[in-house]
């Protein structure tokens, strides 16, 4: 089945640095979107950008641009996110989750998700 | 970018009951591109409903959804045990995809 497998919580200081992986199982990584959402602790959920996989562009959301940048490795059907000089509003959990066919007529939903990184950012 | 507005806030309900949570946009969704989750407290959300009223694989038929243009309606039947978590509605028909806040639904 279609799974999204993500790397371990990190505890990180303000200003540092912070990549989480997702490995894609279950599909051919290359021909779907996959994208970035995170949540802030009990709060809602705020999309950040997407990839695509198989050329390696990407779009992302206005507050992001200049701080985040989503990579991929084919080779191991992994997605990568890095945040850079964290702040403390960055302490989230973050999801990567798969969108449309990169072939498809029109959108198509997300799913389905990985389980979620913790990122602590704390002095 | 479309914002979503959720209502209520937090639904209390009993087990059994039907739930009716509303999902309006700041402008038309385009082409209907309105979708569903459920979140459980520590766990990712689930797909429930996408093109405003189609369930996703394995979803019970008591999750039914309706709308169009830029007011969207989720309804739970009849609520299981199960049922009791926060729904979230998004639209991604535009960039950004945007996500509302939530509807807690509690006992």
């Amino acid at each position: 089945q279609v799974q999204l497998e993500q790397s371990g919580a990190e505890v990180k200081k303000p200003g540092a640095s912070v990549k989480v992986s997702c490995k894609a199982s279950g599909y051919t990584l290359t021909d779907y979107y996959m994208h970035w959402v995170r949540q802030a602790p009990g709060q809602g959920l705020e999309w950040m950008g997407w990839i695509n996989p198989n050329s390696g562009g990407t779009h992302y959301a206005q507050k992001f641009r200049g701080r985040v940048t989503v990579t991929r490795d084919t080779s191991i059907s992994t997605v990568y996110m890095e945040v850079r000089n964290l702040r403390s509003d960055d302490a989230a959990v973050y999801f990567c989750v798969r969108g449309s066919r990169i072939l498809a007529r029109g959108p198509e939903p997300f799913d389905p998700w990985g389980q979620g990184t913790l990122v602590t950012v704390s002095p | 970018e479309i914002v979503l507005a959720q209502s209520p806030g937090t639904l209390s309900l009993s087990p059994g009951a039907r739930a009716t949570l509303s999902c309006r946009a700041s402008q038309s969704v385009s082409g209907s591109y309105l979708a569903w989750f459920q979140q459980k407290p520590g766990r990712a959300p689930r797909l429930l409903i996408y093109g405003a009223s189609s369930r996703a694989t394995g979803i019970p038929d008591r999750f039914s959804g309706s709308g169009s243009g830029t007011d969207f309606t989720l309804t739970i039947s009849r609520l299981e045990p199960e049922d009791f978590a926060v729904y979230f509605c998004q639209q991604y028909g535009s960039s950004p995809q945007t996500f509302g806040p939530g509807t807690k639904v509690e006992i």
